[in-house]
């Protein structure tokens, strides 16, 4: 099976960038995206394309794919961006999604 | 406005069946693959398995093949995920959530609200 690693938390100061990551073996080769959570609440589409944001979604969040590495960028990061993050790829005719990354912003 | 509705809270005891449902309405029904997505209590996301309405096509993960069924009503918009006899570690929260294809690019756009299953005894 086809597994995607995520760090279980990232921490960040509001205003800085939050990196999050997300490896799987050749992921490059894969189109992937990332969902955003928030508790009590259904996932929200963040990012598809590896790079390309939903409407709606705020500049701040960007998005990369390189070689076993996804990453998921928030730029000038807000208080309102505290969440888990999942990313997620479509292997072999299952959708695969990461572990969650919680991200703390203080 | 595209929405997907589920059902509500359930509390079972073991070994009873159960079928929780997600009715799609903003958009048309059977276009879209509906996808059905596991959290069990303060876990991540697991993909369960997708139908597509129209002729309710279906495919597994096959870590829940077996385990629960998939189908869809086509006439009244609404996707079902079901289980003959239930277990307590199938609580959890269970999302249906479209999904969405542009170009090779694959994702679930739209999510309902979740349908939280205990099963305890």
């Amino acid at each position: 099976s086809y597994d995607l690693i995520q760090p279980p938390s990232v921490s960040v100061s509001p205003g800085q960038t939050a990196t999050i990551t997300c490896s799987g073996d050749d992921l490059e080769d894969k189109y992937v995206c990332w969902y955003q959570q928030k508790p009590g609440q259904s996932p929200v589409l963040v990012m598809y394309e590896d790079a390309r944001r939903p409407s709606g979604i705020p500049e701040r969040f960007s998005g990369s794919n390189s070689g076993n590495t996804a990453t998921l960028t928030i730029s000038g990061t807000q208080v309102m961006d505290e969440a888990d993050y999942y990313c997620q790829a479509w292997d072999n005719s299952i959708w695969v999604f990461g572990g969650g990354t919680k991200l703390t912003v203080l | 406005e595209v929405q997907l509705v589920q059902s509500g809270a359930e509390v079972k005891k073991p070994g009873e069946s159960l079928k929780i449902s997600c009715k799609g309405s903003g958009y048309s029904f059977t276009d879209f693959w509906i996808g059905w997505v596991r959290q069990m209590p303060g876990k991540g996301l697991e993909w369960m398995g997708i139908i597509y309405p129209d002729d309710s096509d279906t495919r597994y993960n096959p870590s829940f093949r077996g385990q629960v069924t998939i189908s869809a009503d086509k006439s009244i918009s609404t996707a079902y995920l079901q289980w003959r006899s239930l277990r307590a570690s199938d609580t959890g929260m269970y999302f249906c959530a479209r999904h969405e294809k542009k170009g090779p690019a694959t994702m679930f756009d739209y999510w309902g609200q979740g349908s939280l299953v205990t099963v305890s005894s």
